[in-house]
């Protein structure tokens, strides 16, 4: 069954303002990371944040990770509209066979 | 210089051909993935191959054959195209199967099947 699902499956915000998009998986994991797709494209990794982590930050995104309610969060501070995207959180497991597996993606529009 | 690379972008068919899905990575990475993107967006992983060998096979039908020559290249053989086959499929590589490295993705072929 699919590990990852996202909150809020869309949401639309200002530029300027602050985004945050939730994540909640299913079993134990050895990571989480956060992926962005443009519409079209692919996807492109943005941050990988470890089991044993509990908070990271790359630019203007923040990412929060609390295994104990398996779930993590996906701040982007200050959007622009070049942010307009989906946004996917994927688990990387270390019980079975080592596999990336997505959430549905939470589709982010930043309106100018 | 692309990373991964992917062809063709759009693949237009018909109902019972076979078609292929090329892939190739220069990023020296031992391990590729195909992954299938559907209507809702979800994103399903198919196969992963470390160093040329199959490691994941995620139930997917035997009309899906994953070829690779070496460890550059995965391509996606589908035999008998079926309505249901119609997607976005991407492929990805990373550097090892340990499920803690980040993945690189193509800019996926989008299959319409009629």
């Amino acid at each position: 069954s699919q590990q990852g699902e996202e909150d809020p499956q869309a949401l639309s915000i200002q530029e300027g303002e602050n985004a945050t998009m939730n994540c909640s998986y299913k079993t134990s994991i050895n990571n989480l990371q956060w992926y962005r797709q443009n519409s079209g494209r692919g996807l492109v990794h943005l941050i990988l944040i470890r089991s044993n982590e509990r908070e990271k930050h790359s630019g203007r995104l923040r990412v929060t990770l609390d295994t104990s309610k398996k779930s993590s969060s996906l701040l982007i501070t200050a959007s622009r509209a070049a942010d307009t995207a989906s946004y996917f959180c994927a688990t990387g497991s270390t019980s079975g066979t080592y596999k990336y597996i997505f959430g549905t993606g939470t589709r982010l529009k930043v309106l100018a | 210089d692309t990373a991964v690379s992917q062809t063709p972008k759009y693949l237009v068919t018909q109902m019972g051909n076979d078609k292929s899905i090329k892939c190739e990575q220069n990023l020296g990475h031992d391990t590729m993935y195909w992954y299938k993107q559907d209507s809702k967006k979800f994103l399903k992983i198919m196969f992963s191959y470390n160093n040329k060998e199959l490691i994941i096979n995620e139930t997917v039908p035997n009309r899906f054959s994953p070829k690779s020559p070496d460890k550059a290249h995965l391509n996606l053989h589908i035999n008998s195209l079926e309505l249901g086959d119609s997607a976005v499929y991407f492929c990805a590589s990373s550097p090892r199967d340990r499920g803690s490295e980040k993945l690189f993705f193509g800019s996926g072929t989008q299959l319409s099947v009629l």
